[in-house]
């Protein structure tokens, strides 16, 4: 089965720390991963995807297949960066995503 | 381009009442997903349509719950009879092509079912 865990509901770090959001997935075969943002009053967006092995405002995320995680990381953290953060996971040529609990992340000033 | 448009934003009903949402996807687009957010599940795919077509619809909690997709630009998730428990926000998001491209999506419907 597909799943995409999140275990950090709420994660609230220091303006200029180095932040991690954690993501783990089980899944049989081999997974496409995302992290989707939704900054306050936005839509959900795409952040990045791994196979671009992009870095997008700062942030990176490695897929991990022997610990199957995706954690989203960002050495100093900006105060825009407060949203909620949703990993997902799609079935290499599958279309259907399925996404993990959400972390919202704070960064206080 | 406006991007996904969703109507009405918010909806508040009764108990047994019908309930359409509406979703009008990015023009060209030929995916189109309906996903269902609460605060015990998160996001949750109810079902998605390639080319105006049902491809998986194992997301549809019961049969209360109804999409369709009578063209490219245009789809409905209906709820009949509506109950409480699908108070909840719904999200219609659209892609062009398969797996690995970008879901757009829209700002959403709160449904408030009291």
């Amino acid at each position: 089965a597909q799943r995409v865990t999140q275990p950090e509901k709420l994660l609230s770090v220091f303006k200029g720390a180095p932040v991690e959001l954690k993501c783990n997935y089980s899944y049989s075969g081999s997974p496409e991963l995302f992290w989707y943002v939704q900054y306050s009053r936005q839509r959900l967006q795409l952040l990045l995807r791994h196979i671009s092995r992009e870095s997008i405002k700062g942030f990176t995320a490695d897929l991990n297949k022997g610990e199957t995680s995706f954690h989203l990381k960002k050495p100093f953290a900006q105060e825009e960066d407060s949203a909620m953060y949703y990993c997902a996971l799609s079935g290499r040529g599958a279309q259907k995503l399925v996404f993990g609990q959400g972390t919202r992340l704070t960064i206080n000033p | 381009d406006a991007g996904v448009i969703q109507s009405p934003r918010h909806e508040v009903t009764e108990m047994g009442q019908e309930v359409t949402l509406r979703c009008k996807p990015i023009s060209g687009h030929n995916s189109l997903f309906w996903y269902r957010q609460t605060m015990m599940r998160g996001l949750e795919l109810l079902i998605y349509f390639n080319n105006n077509v049902p491809i998986d619809d194992s997301g549809m909690p019961e049969d209360r719950f109804s999409a369709k997709m009578p063209n490219a630009s245009f789809s409905t998730l209906k709820i009949q009879p509506s109950e409480p428990r699908d108070s909840a926000v719904y999200f219609c998001a659209s892609s062009f092509g398969g797996t690995s491209y970008e879901q757009y999506f829209g700002p959403g419907t709160r449904l408030t079912v009291t």
